[in-house]
């Protein structure tokens, strides 16, 4: 089975600090990795992901993602946060042994404020 | 071009009644999936449509839920004899590749 944990309910950072959220993953076989946000009111928008190639994955606005396979974490960063920058932050993961594209699971979710 | 687009996007029922929440997606995306979002839960799949595939049902809470998608295309997800529990926002998302794009929700509040 597949899992997603995001340890941090909460992450509280100071604009212009560099920003971590943190990710890790449960999966039989090698895994698709994705991070998606979602401000307030609205669906969830796709930010980046990790399918193959290399660790670092960099996505919309700024963000990354560093993959490393021995930990099994895909932990999110940004060098710079921004006020608007918070928001919810979701990671999921698909276990790239399953064929087609089968639906995502999802972590709970870490709440990013970042304080002027 | 245009997104996935969900109505209505709000809705507001009374215990029992039945209501039907409707989603179009990208257009040439072959996959669509339901998910429900509530507090405490997190973000569960609900149902999950390919192309012309029989769907993956798995994640439907009870029988008070279906959905359908016809052409290929629009979906609506039906919930029966609405409780309480039901109460959620209901996300819809859809695919070509890897990648799922979701539409903006529909908040449902069963009173």
């Amino acid at each position: 089975a597949q899992s997603v944990a995001q340890p941090e309910d909460q992450v509280n950072v100071a604009e212009g600090n560099p920003l971590t959220v943190k990710c890790t993953y449960s999966v039989s076989g090698n895994p698709y990795l994705f991070w998606y946000v979602q401000y307030p009111n609205r669906g969830l928008q796709f930010l980046l992901k990790y399918i193959t190639g290399d660790n670092l994955v960099k996505g919309s606005y700024g963000f990354e993602a560093e993959f490393n396979k021995s930990q099994t974490s895909f932990h999110l960063k940004k060098p710079s946060a921004l006020v608007s920058d918070s928001a919810l932050y979701f990671c999921a993961v698909r276990d790239l042994r399953n064929s087609g594209n089968t639906p995502l699971v999802f972590g709970k979710g870490t709440r990013l404020s970042v304080i002027a | 071009g245009a997104g996935v687009s969900q109505s209505p996007s709000n809705k507001v029922t009374e215990k029992g009644k039945d209501v039907e929440l409707r989603c179009d997606p990208i257009s040439g995306h072959t996959a669509l999936y339901w998910y429900r979002q509530s507090l405490g839960q997190g973000l569960e799949f609900l149902i999950y449509f390919q192309g012309n595939s029989a769907p993956d049902k798995s994640g439907l809470p009870s029988d008070r839920f279906s959905a359908e998608r016809t052409g290929g295309s629009v979906s609506t997800l039906t919930i029966q004899r609405t409780q309480q529990e039901d109460s959620a926002v209901y996300l819809c998302a859809s695919s070509r590749g890897e990648t799922q794009y979701f539409g903006p929700g529909t908040r449902l509040l069963v009173l």
